[in-house]
């Protein structure tokens, strides 16, 4: 199992540029997430989805999208990318439970200029 | 609501404890307790459920107490290795729209 993937690991954007971050996992989890964590700072939840074709906004969800066709994929698309927007990245997930594991991919640093 | 870790930081020597706490003012269901080390994703250490359980992993433990909704992380005797960002994440729901919501983190240093 590869657990949670993401792609890109690095991305310079200029402003006003768009972008698609992807997400996937391989252990048919019904639920799954987005997360910003800015320096120094929490986790700061964007978009979540407990399954195929349903999802919902989180914390922070102004200036993105997300959608979710099938189980293992979770993209999210920033539209006309600001500065505020440079942060670090997490897609994750879990089963479905308060008392699953919930699991973190590896991370995509976005840099804004 | 985000749950309020303390202290912010904390510097030890190899060998002393530490206890992080992470509080919350919504009753919770559950607490997962992460480590971050710098510049990578969070690791999972342990969940803590409704019930006032405790858990063990090697030296490090934790404890929920519902009632104060409130969880602590114990870490004894310890190591280099320790050092990073601790996390507490908590959720009010069992299982519909369940999600976690993360405290600012704790930054634990260990030194030799």
């Amino acid at each position: 199992n590869a657990g949670v993937t993401q792609t890109p690991k690095f991305r310079i954007l200029k402003i006003g540029q768009s972008m698609t971050l992807q997400c996937a996992q391989d252990m048919n989890h019904n639920y799954m997430y987005w997360y910003r964590q800015d320096p120094g700072m929490g986790l700061k939840l964007i978009y979540y989805s407990v399954g195929a074709g349903i999802t919902d906004k989180g914390e922070v969800p102004n200036g993105y999208n997300v959608s979710r066709s099938t189980t293992e994929d979770f993209p999210l698309r920033l539209e006309l990318a600001a500065p505020s927007q440079t942060s670090v990245y997490f897609c994750a997930s879990r089963l479905g439970q308060s008392t699953d594991t919930q699991y973190f991919g590896p991370g995509t640093r976005l840099t804004v200029l | 609501q985000q749950p309020v870790q303390s202290p912010q930081a904390v510097i030890l020597r190899e060998g002393e404890d530490a206890v992080i706490n992470c509080s919350s003012s919504k009753a919770l269901y559950s607490v997962h307790w992460y480590r971050q080390k710098h510049g990578e994703a969070p690791v999972f250490l342990m969940i803590l459920l409704k019930g006032g359980e405790q858990k063990g992993h090697d030296k490090i433990s934790a404890s929920f107490n519902e009632k104060k909704q409130q969880s602590s992380l114990y870490l004894t005797a310890s190591q280099l290795s320790y050092s990073g960002t601790y996390f507490c994440g908590t959720d009010p729901r069992e299982t519909s729209g369940s999600r976690l919501t993360f405290g600012e983190g704790t930054q634990l240093t260990v030194n030799p």
